[in-house]
């Protein structure tokens, strides 16, 4: 079955420290993965994807991730966070024909401790 | 002027009462969805259309039915609402075939059912 797994509800990181909120996927077909960020009283904003090429790929608001086949994470990086990146991220998979839906995984909301 | 807006952005009712969200768009894409988010559960898909004529279940589609009256606009129908149908609902759009384009979002819609 088709399913993303984030695996930590809730994280919270102290303002300049790094970030790593981890992705799990299951799909059985070549993946395109996206990571999303929803602010407070937001819709959600696309930050990042992968479909092909360097695994590691560069987004928005200073994020990486990084696509590893042998263990189906995308976990989301950042060197050094910032009181504004406090909100919920979501993971999302989806593939070549299937319509353009996509899979999102639980979530996980990131709390920035001054 | 926002390019995928949901009206109306905060509802409260009765359950048994019959409440229609609805989506318009001014990005010109095909492709429209309605997921729910839910704390824990990230996003689920509701229904999903890939133009006027084409329709399409999502994995949660009981309790709920949908419209697509022009290319630009797609309505959420609760026919007899209920309390666990409280939840955060969101109008996404995309363009094309592949989830390469990712998605688009609404601000979205709270809705209690009390």
């Amino acid at each position: 079955a088709q399913s993303v797994t984030q695996p930590d509800i809730h994280i919270t990181v102290s303002e300049g420290a790094s970030l790593e909120l981890r992705c799990n996927y299951s799909y059985g077909a070549t993946p395109y993965l996206f990571w999303y960020v929803q602010s407070p009283g937001q819709g959600l904003q696309l930050l990042l994807k992968y479909f092909s090429g360097d695994t590691l790929v560069q987004g928005i608001k200073g994020f990486e991730a990084e696509f590893k086949r042998s263990q189906s994470s995308f976990n989301l990086r950042k060197p050094s966070v910032h009181w504004s990146d406090a909100a919920e991220y979501f993971c999302a998979v989806g593939g070549h024909n299937q319509g353009g839906k996509l899979i999102f995984g639980q979530g996980t909301e990131l709390s920035v401790k001054p | 002027d926002a390019d995928v807006t949901q009206t109306p952005r905060n509802r409260i009712t009765k359950t048994g009462k019959r409440i229609m969200l609805e989506c318009s768009q001014t990005k010109g894409h095909d492709r429209m969805y309605w997921y729910r988010q839910d704390p824990g559960l990230g996003l689920r898909l509701i229904y999903y259309s890939f133009d006027v004529k084409d329709i399409n279940k999502g994995e949660i589609s009981d309790g709920y039915s949908v419209s697509r009256q022009a290319q630009a606009k797609f309505s959420l129908s609760l026919e007899s609402a209920i309390p666990n149908q409280t939840a955060l609902y969101f109008c996404a759009t995309s363009d094309g075939d592949s989830p390469l384009y990712g998605y688009t979002f609404g601000s979205g819609t709270r809705l209690t059912v009390v």
